[in-house]
Parts: C-alpha cells; structure tokens; sequence
C-alpha cells in the first residue's frame, strides 16, 4: 500500500515571502501521479499543480512549483511571492496509473498561515 | 464547470442513528468517492464507486456502507452513528486527466 508523508503540520510564513512545504511516499510502482491540494477555509478542495513521474521536468503553475526528486520519493511545493488568499490546508496526494477507481492516498496536510 | 453536491453542510446526530449523506455529480462521471477528513490525518478512502452498483472499500470501511443505484448518486450510509464517526466527510467525482472534483464536505457530529 502507498503511504504519503507531510512532516510540517504548520508553516507560516510573510505576505511575499516563499515557503517550502515537503511530502514524501512510499511506493513499489513506477509510474504514478502526484498531486498538491489546497484546502481554503471554505473547505472546497482546490488542485494546485499535479506532476507525473515519468516526466523529468518539474511542474509549476503560477507561483507555485514542485521539486520532483523521483529516486528520494519526494515532491514538495514551493509558494512563492505568498498571498494572504494563499492560507489554507495543503494535502500531497499519489495516484497509481491504471488503478482501479483511479483513488488518491493523501498525507496528513500541513496548514499554512500567510501573515501580512 | 464540474459540480459536485453534498446534501448537508452540517449534520448533527445521536449515537445509533442511521445516517445518510448524499453525494450528486452532474458530469458523468463513472467513479466516485467517499474520503473522511481529520486533523493530522487528512483524507482517508472509505469507499469507492467505478460504476452503478459498484462498489470498493477502501482504507477504513468499517462502520460504512455506501449505494450507487444512479451513476450521478453516490451515498454514504452509517448503518448506527457512534461517536468516533463525528468527521468531516468529502465525496469527489474523478474527470480526465486524473483531476478529482470535491464537493465542499459534511460536517458530522454524532452526540
């Protein structure tokens, strides 16, 4: 079974400033997704950027990025230039290709605080 | 743009109750999910669907069932509520490209 690991369960950081948060997983296949999630107070889940391993090149959307270090199993996010609408839960999911019912394992969130 | 609707925002019930929480998508999506939100543990997998009367457990089934006569509907049934099943519950639909649609979760209090 796949495991995914987020050690920080808080970071807070500057209005404009960058935070890193970091997930790591445990998996047997070679080919999956990854994905970061960000959970706002209104609880609706919002997909920030998704990654897929077989891809080198690491993904970014905006001002977010990730650093995809395939062989260490990791895959954090970088936030940079942070905004006060950045505040929020942030979950890192893996996905098995072809799996049935394509599910999501989820790590345990890291809430971040982004004070002005 | 994909909607996925849960019924109750917020849901208070007594222990042994038997408790439906309805989930609806309205893309035609063939599989669905239940997902159990708590601090420190982020989502976990009740159950899942990948087509009408379909239907998988996923990590923590226990205390669960689920139903899926439409393949708009999917529903979350605790057969009798107890305490340790107060949670938030998120039910998502998956579309192209691997990308979940969440519903925006049922806070459940069993008293």
């Amino acid at each position: 079974a796949q495991t995914v690991t987020q050690s920080q369960p808080e970071m807070s950081v500057q209005e404009a400033e960058t935070v890193t948060l970091s997930c790591t997983y445990d998996t047997s296949e070679n080919n999956y997704y990854l994905f970061w999630y960000k959970q706002p107070p209104s609880r609706q889940m919002i997909l920030v950027i998704r990654q897929e391993a077989y891809k080198q090149q690491n993904a970014t959307e905006n001002r977010f990025s990730v650093n995809f270090q395939k062989a260490a199993k990791s895959f954090s996010l970088k936030i940079s230039d942070s905004q006060l609408g950045d505040t929020a839960m942030y979950f890192c999911a893996f996905m098995k290709t072809k799996a049935a019912g394509n599910k999501l394992t989820f790590g345990g969130g890291t809430r971040v605080l982004v004070k002005p | 743009d994909v909607k996925v609707t849960q019924s109750s925002r917020y849901l208070v019930k007594r222990t042994g109750e038997k408790v439906f929480l309805e989930c609806v998508q309205d893309m035609d999506h063939e599989n669905m999910f239940w997902y159990r939100q708590d601090p420190g543990l982020g989502l976990r997998l009740i159950y899942f669907s990948y087509d009408v009367k379909m239907k998988e457990k996923g990590d923590i089934p226990e205390g669960y069932s689920v139903s899926r006569e439409k393949k708009e509907r999917f529903s979350l049934i605790l057969e009798s509520a107890s305490t340790n099943q107060t949670s938030m519950y998120l039910c998502a639909s998956i579309g192209g490209r691997e990308k979940l649609f969440f519903g925006s979760g049922t806070q459940l209090s069993v008293l």
